[in-house]
């Protein structure tokens, strides 16, 4: 069945460095691929998405990259700050129905 | 973005009991899903809460033991019925809605359930 697989599953770095998280679909009529960071005990919240239609997108510390031939998208955070520090998902879909999950990233950035 | 808002925001429950969950929109929205996020686990679409029809459950979930109403585009209940220990998670509903680049889906604040 459809499933999104996502490493690490923690990642620790020092502020100011770089994080990247990967994740792979094996559903290949996905064409929408969100990230979630859920902080302690809040909802998890957007921070970027990216469709098919586009290989690459940033937004100031963030970026997105998909590779469609390969079947995977990865989040970039550039100068890691200690509010950075969450549980990031990545997700795909068909259009923006039903979301699959990666199984989230426990990030940590230390000051 | 749509406000959404859950109730209750967390409960405690004895097993075999029932607990029902409100999940209401500030707008009128199409798509409404409920998740469910375990302790410490990601999350795991339940059902597609459907306004008039019956809500699409993915599988390894059912109607009988999460029967889902969605009497309007802008509210949405989810039971979880018959409750074990098991079922303790965080339940969310979300809703798809507008963002700069397109449709996407946000998430309600959820609703914490411990079952004793």
């Amino acid at each position: 069945g459809e499933n999104v697989e996502q490493h690490p599953s923690t990642l620790s770095v020092q502020e100011g460095d770089s994080a990247v998280i990967k994740c792979t679909y094996s559903d290949s009529a996905s064409n929408y691929f969100p990230w979630y960071k859920q902080e302690l005990g809040k909802r998890p919240q957007l921070i970027i998405d990216i469709r098919s239609n586009v290989g690459e997108k940033k937004d100031q510390r963030i970026a997105v990259t998909l590779n469609k031939t390969a079947k995977h998208f990865s989040l970039h955070i550039t100068e890691t700050q200690p509010e950075d520090s969450a549980v990031y998902f990545c997700a795909g879909s068909r259009n923006t129905g039903k979301l699959i999950f990666g199984q989230g990233t426990t990030l940590q950035v230390k000051p | 973005s749509a406000v959404i808002s859950q109730k209750p925001s967390r409960d405690i429950c004895q097993r075999g009991t029932s607990l029902t969950i409100q999940c209401q929109v500030d707008s009128q929205v199409t798509m409404m899903f409920w998740y469910r996020q375990q302790p410490g686990q990601s999350l795991t679409l339940i059902a597609t809460a459907n306004q008039g029809s019956e809500a699409t459950y993915e599988s390894g979930f059912v109607i009988d033991k999460f029967p889902i109403s969605r009497p309007n585009l802008t509210f949405s209940t989810l039971t979880v019925s018959n409750m074990s220990p098991e079922d303790s998670s965080i339940y969310l509903c979300s809703v798809e809605g507008a963002s700069r680049t397109g449709e996407t889906q946000y998430f309600g604040p959820g609703t914490r359930l411990l079952v004793l």
